[in-house]
């Protein structure tokens, strides 16, 4: 079946500019993760939800960080007032259940802020 | 100190050599431990989970001693194939999912 799927697959933005970064998650996968990754880094965890609540966002780095998943499927990462600091890789990942921990990730988006 | 540590290599093996890569972590009260496995520019993909007694899938063996919060992994017998970044991931405790992982460390076996 199909995988977790991230639009858009890059994204190069001005400084300033907002942001939303999409994941579709596996079907049926009722946990939703969202990770930042920097070059030669493992992923740093920032976000995450059981169905359309979100459980943890201790990982964001600031308020121009949120997050949603309304319908408990589809979610997005906004990022407002972008800075060039915020350029990196952003995975999403999803899981069965909300207690499997095997997580599944997505290709990601790479973001380039100029 | 970071909450997941690991050497970064890279371990430059030829092939059918073995190879050993450490972790460490700093929470006592972490409660899961994984490999996962991170070929260039493609996501993470969950290799093998690391249990207290230790345990083997095929030529990988991964163990864990809570004591030390040390964690291993070996390959043998590594094959071209093998070659990409390991990271290092722990389960932080508290009944959340959430993953920590280590930077990596990345394998190249050579011909």
């Amino acid at each position: 079946g199909a995988g977790v799927s991230q639009s858009p697959r890059y994204k190069v933005t001005k400084r300033g500019q907002d942001v939303a970064l999409r994941c579709d998650p596996i079907s049926g996968h009722v946990s939703l993760y969202w990770y930042r990754q920097a070059l030669g880094q493992g992923p740093e965890f920032l976000t995450y939800f059981n169905y359309e609540a979100q459980q943890d966002k201790s990982g964001l780095p600031n308020d121009r960080f949120s997050a949603e998943r309304p319908e408990g499927s589809i979610s997005t990462l906004t990022i407002q007032r972008t800075e060039q600091r915020d350029s990196a890789m952003y995975r999403c990942a999803s899981s069965r259940t909300t207690t499997s921990y095997e997580q599944y990730f997505g290709p990601g988006t790479r973001l380039t802020v100029t | 100190r970071k909450e997941v540590e690991q050497d970064p290599g890279p371990f430059n093996v030829p092939e059918g050599a073995t190879v050993a890569f450490n972790c460490t972590y700093s929470n006592s009260a972490s409660q899961s431990f994984f490999w996962y496995r991170q070929d260039c520019r493609k996501e993470p993909k969950l290799l093998m989970s690391v249990y207290s007694s230790g345990n083997e899938d095929g030529r990988f063996t991964a163990q864990l001693n809570r004591a030390s919060q040390y964690i291993s992994l070996l390959i043998r017998d590594s094959k071209l194939s093998d070659s990409a970044t390991y990271l290092c991931v722990v389960l932080v405790s508290g009944g959340y999912n959430k993953l920590i992982f280590g930077a990596g460390t990345r394998l190249a076996v050579h011909p």
